[in-house]
């Protein structure tokens, strides 16, 4: 069956300081590939979705990155941290283009900038 | 503009009653999915429930179902006999086009099952 993985769980982060989140899917291959912010009770925001290898689509212009070195890896980055970058991350996976793929989520990661 | 609205921020219930969570959507497109996910405490989200644009029956699982009036634009969940472990954030969201394109979330609705 199919599992994904993201991790750092927990992390509190200085002001300008860098930020990498990896989220990595297993049993399947190919999969699409997405990041989320969620701000303290806020609704999901997306960040970058990616349908393959070195595919990054960005959905909001920020002091972020996002990077898929590999089929099944999915690394959320930044250089430089802001206090507006706290949050709930979450990646994401589904697979195949049929309208009724679910979109299945990962544990979330928990940044507190200070 | 939203194209997913959840007019209601927070709603009670009481033990074993049933309700009605609230979404309406905003699309011009034919082919479009509709998803409710549960989001507990913990931060994980959890899938709950799809209705395809182009399905005719509304879907139904275990004690969720989804009242889908397309003409409306409106995508309600509905969860019968309400249990303590319902209490949790629900986001109704929405997917336009092919299968690989991400998914459009609403704002949530804050359930809190009393009882």
């Amino acid at each position: 069956s199919q599992t994904i993985h993201q991790w750092p769980a927990t992390l509190v982060q200085p002001v300008g300081s860098p930020l990498s989140l990896e989220c990595t899917v297993e049993g399947t291959s190919n999969p699409n590939l997405y990041w989320y912010r969620q701000a303290a009770g806020r609704g999901l925001q997306l960040l970058f979705y990616s349908v393959g290898i070195g595919q990054i689509s960005s959905e909001v212009p920020q002091n972020l990155s996002a990077s898929r070195p590999q089929d099944r890896q999915f690394i959320l980055s930044s250089k430089k941290l802001l206090l507006s970058d706290s949050g709930f991350y979450l990646c994401a996976w589904s697979v195949g283009t049929v309208g009724g793929n679910t979109i299945y989520f990962g544990e979330g990661s928990w940044l507190t900038v200070v | 503009a939203q194209k997913i609205t959840q007019t209601q921020p927070g709603m009670f219930v009481q033990e074993k009653e049933a309700v009605t969570l609230d979404c309406t959507y905003d699309t011009s497109d034919q082919s479009y999915g509709l998803f409710w996910y549960k989001q507990p405490s913990s931060g994980e989200m959890i899938f709950l429930i799809y209705q395809g644009s182009y399905d005719e029956q509304n879907a139904t699982e275990g004690r969720y179902s989804l009242n889908f009036q397309k003409a409306r634009k409106s995508a309600n969940l509905v969860i019968s006999a309400s249990q303590l472990g319902d209490s949790a954030m629900y986001f109704c969201a929405m997917r336009e086009g092919a299968g690989n394109t991400p998914l459009v979330f609403g704002k949530g609705t804050r359930l809190s099952v009393i009882a």
